[in-house]
């Protein structure tokens, strides 16, 4: 099955660029989307298709995918930005359409 | 505005039962996919289980697959998972889903139900 590998976690000052890496063998074939969870809350959709954002997501919130790494990139991180992020692919190497997820991302803002 | 709110979630002892609900509104339910997804206490995201807008497609994880069962009524806008065989390693908060959009997002999530197992 798809394996997804992301940094269990991330630190940056507020104000500076937060890159949370999302590893998959040929992502960029792939249609990525990144999810933010906050601490006793249900994930929240911030990116889709490796960049596009969905209405009322900042634009510091985005996103790239080449290669075998997709990447959730947040500028002039913000203390509210602190949360798991998750990145995520539907991959259909087997015989249906598997949902996949990263084990996640903790950002810490220092 | 779209809502899911998911309903049915406890303590039950392994072996046990148990029927979550989805109640969905302020959207078309009949015209999305649906999904169940759980996070373990203090672990990432899982994906459960996905079912199409007919109820006709139906996929599960190998880890819930012959124990569980998704449904949807859509004359009710309702979604539901039966939990059979239940297993210490099924305790999780599980989330409700909306299949959305061409990408196939999950773009709303309910706000959870957390399911216990233990003796």
């Amino acid at each position: 099955s798809y394996v997804l590998t992301q940094p269990p976690s991330v630190s940056v000052a507020p104000g500076q660029t937060a890159r949370i890496t999302c590893g998959g063998n040929n992502i960029g074939s792939k249609s990525v989307h990144w999810y933010q969870q906050k601490p006793g809350q249900a994930p929240v959709l911030v990116v889709y298709d490796d960049s596009d954002r969905p209405s009322g997501i900042p634009e510091r919130f985005s996103g790239s995918n080449s290669g075998n790494t997709a990447t959730l990139t947040i500028s002039r991180v913000e203390a509210g930005d602190e949360a798991d992020y998750y990145c995520q692919v539907w991959d259909s190497s087997s015989d249906f359409l598997d949902v996949v997820f990263g084990g996640g991302t903790k950002l810490t803002v220092l | 505005q779209v809502q899911l709110v998911e309903s049915g979630g406890g303590l039950v002892k392994p072996g046990g039962s148990l029927r979550l609900s989805c109640a969905a509104s302020g959207f078309t339910f009949s015209d999305y996919y649906m999904s169940w997804i759980r996070q373990a206490p203090g672990k990432g995201l899982e994906w459960v289980s996905y079912i199409s807008s007919s109820g006709s497609t139906i996929y599960y994880a190998d880890s819930v697959k012959g124990r569980f069962t998704i449904s949807r009524d859509n004359a009710k806008n309702s979604l539901y998972l039966q939990m059979n065989s239940l297993r210490a390693e099924d305790t999780a908060v599980y989330y409700c889903a909306r299949v959305g959009g061409s990408y196939r997002t999950f773009d709303y999530w309910g706000q959870g139900t957390l399911v216990t197992v233990s003796s």
